[in-house]
């Protein structure tokens, strides 16, 4: 079983439309959970953090299910800048290991 | 804001020839980390590194060295550069739980 999975998509939906990414991950003793956004062909920036009690950002919500361990993002009023890659990251231990990626689900925002 | 600068964005480079790739960061973070993206394997990691002079080897080393002399400066070395490390490089750098990437360096072996 791969560390982190995700379905990579792609995701084509309607401006205004709720979409939602769900990301498994192996490791039951992972600590820290993150959703990153890739725009085409620039770096991975942070989107937002994931935490047991969940967290929302605006149109962004987050959440993770620790027994079941899945992390979901919840992207509504989807817009056309909302279009880009977006990963699932798990960070397996402690602070300071390497961020684990999965490989990305891919969401096309259109008019 | 942490930057994170790669030295070239664009590199061209024969097969066997040996291959340097500069990262600098500029907040002083002690975990510096590389990565190499392609098309349907996503992000992995190749080496990374806690401290100067200290280096752990990722999930795929192979081909790859590292050098740390400075904190700030984290180096990916190709040995003898082959078609199949064509790919983008991705260098970070965090502390804590703060990682922030450079812009990339897309490689091309030929």
């Amino acid at each position: 079983r791969k560390e982190v999975e995700q379905d990579p998509g792609p995701f084509n939906v309607p401006e205004g439309a709720t979409v939602a990414f769900n990301c498994t991950y192996s490791n039951s003793a992972s600590q820290s959970f993150f959703w990153y956004r890739q725009d085409c062909r620039k770096e991975p920036k942070l989107l937002m953090s994931v935490y047991s009690s969940g967290n929302e950002d605006g149109r962004f919500t987050a959440q993770l299910n620790r027994a079941s361990q899945y992390i979901s993002l919840l992207i509504r009023d989807s817009k056309l800048s909302d279009s880009a890659t977006y990963l699932c990251v798990v960070i397996p231990n402690q602070a300071g290991t390497a961020l684990i990626f999965g490989k990305g689900t891919t969401l096309s925002v259109s008019s | 804001d942490v930057k994170v600068t790669q030295s070239s964005r664009y590199l061209v480079k024969r097969t066997g020839e040996k291959v340097f790739l500069e990262c600098v960061q500029d907040m002083d973070h002690e975990n510096m980390f590389w990565y190499r993206q392609d098309p349907g394997l996503g992000l992995r990691l190749i080496y990374f590194s806690y401290d100067v002079k200290m280096k752990e080897k990722g999930d795929i080393p192979e081909g790859y060295s590292v050098s740390r002399e400075k904190k700030e400066r984290f180096s990916l070395i190709l040995e003898s550069a082959s078609t199949n490390q064509t790919s983008m490089y991705l260098c970070a750098s965090s502390f804590r739980y703060g990682y922030t990437f450079g812009s990339g360096t897309r490689l091309t072996v030929v």
